[in-house]
Parts: C-alpha cells; structure tokens; sequence
C-alpha cells in the first residue's frame, strides 16, 4: 500500500527566500504525482502535475522535481512571499490505484 | 461560474439524521471524487465515480452512500450521521483517471 510523508510538518521563513518542500512516497511504481496547496478553511489548489515519465514541472516561481528510483518529489519556491503562506500537500497516485494524500506541510513567509 | 461547486458550505445535525451533501462541475469531467479531511489522517478517499451510474469504494466507504445520474452531479449521503463523521468534506474531479484532481471548496459538516 502506498505511503506518503511530508517533512517538516511545519516551515517558517522570512521573505524572499528559496525553499525547498519534500514529499516521499514508499511504492516507486507511481502514475502521477501532485502538488496543491490549501489555505486556511479552503479547498485544495492543484499547483502542478508531474507525470511518471517527467522529472520536473513549472509554474512561475514553482518548481516541482520527480525522482521515483528514491521515491521522492521536491517542490522548490523561489523568492518565497507572505501571500505563499498555505499548507502544501503532495498526492501519488499508482497504477490501478487512486491518489494517497501526504498530511501536508504548513509554511508561513514572514515580512 | 465554470468550476466545482459543493453545498451547504456549513451543516449542523443531529446524530442518526439523513444528511446529503451535494457536488456539482461543469467541465463535464468523467472522475468525481468524495474526500474527507481530518486532523491526524489528512485527506481519505471515501467513493469516486468513473462515470454516471458507476461508482466504487475508497478507503472509508462505511456509513455512506453515493449516486451519480448525471456526469455533473454527485451527491453524498450520510444515511444516519455519527459524531465520527464529524469532518470537512470535499468533491473533487478530474478529466481522466488518476489525472489532474480539481477540489470544491469543501463543506464541514458537525454531528452533535
């Protein structure tokens, strides 16, 4: 069955710095792999989508990377801003199976 | 406005009553999809659908029910609600399976 974890659970960073956001799944045999993000009382907003056959994806300042052979997705934020303050979740999905959740990283920018 | 839409926003009810939540898209997708986030378990499938009168269960299916008539709408029932059930509930569809997901704003639903 496949796992997802996310570390740290929490990040805090002053403004305009990179950073760097994990996800790690246990099953390398993954379909897709997702990124949302999610404000406070909110739905989910896909960010990107990262097919098993791409290693990276990007959107503005969003840079999502794939290595399945470690098991392992990074979602980088350049020059990070108060309004990129969410929680982050990955999502894996395998062949045959449905999307499995990560329980997120919280990340507050601070001005 | 094109998109997924889900109502009631915000459900208070009793425990043992029926309660329906309803999902609506317009972008015509095959997929829908019923979620429920709790703290500690993050997001857990509940049922999808690949297509109107097709559905199938996720990973906690128990002590609900689903229907899909029409590719847009897909309503989730909870025949009697348990304080358990207590939690925020969302829609979600994508175009294909295991393909892009897009998600509802989510209903929180309290069973006292």
């Amino acid at each position: 069955k496949q796992e997802v974890t996310q570390i740290p659970a929490a990040l805090s960073v002053p403004e305009g710095e990179n950073l760097v956001l994990n996800c790690s799944f246990t099953d390398s045999a993954i379909y897709n792999l997702q990124w949302f993000r999610q404000d406070p009382g909110k739905g989910l907003t896909s960010l990107l989508l990262i097919q098993s056959s791409q290693r990276e994806q990007t959107s503005g300042r969003l840079n999502a990377s794939l290595d399945k052979s470690s098991g392992r997705s990074t979602l980088y934020i350049a020059a990070s801003q108060p309004g990129d303050s969410a929680t982050y979740l990955c999502a894996v999905s395998n062949y045959g199976q449905n999307f499995v959740f990560g329980p997120g990283t919280r990340l507050s920018v601070l001005p | 406005d094109a998109g997924i839409t889900q109502s009631p926003r915000y459900k208070i009810t009793e425990t043992g009553r029926q309660v329906t939540l309803m999902c609506h898209q317009t972008w015509s997708h095959s997929y829908m999809f019923w979620y429920r986030q709790d703290l500690g378990h993050g997001l857990r499938l509940i049922y999808y659908s690949a297509a109107a009168d097709i559905t199938d269960k996720g990973e906690v299916p128990d002590g609900y029910v689903v229907s899909r008539s029409k590719t847009e709408n897909f309503p989730l029932t909870l025949e009697s609600a348990t304080r358990s059930q207590t939690s925020v509930y969302f829609c979600a569809s994508s175009r294909l399976e295991r393909d892009e997901q897009f998600f509802g704003p989510g209903t929180r639903l309290t069973v006292l």
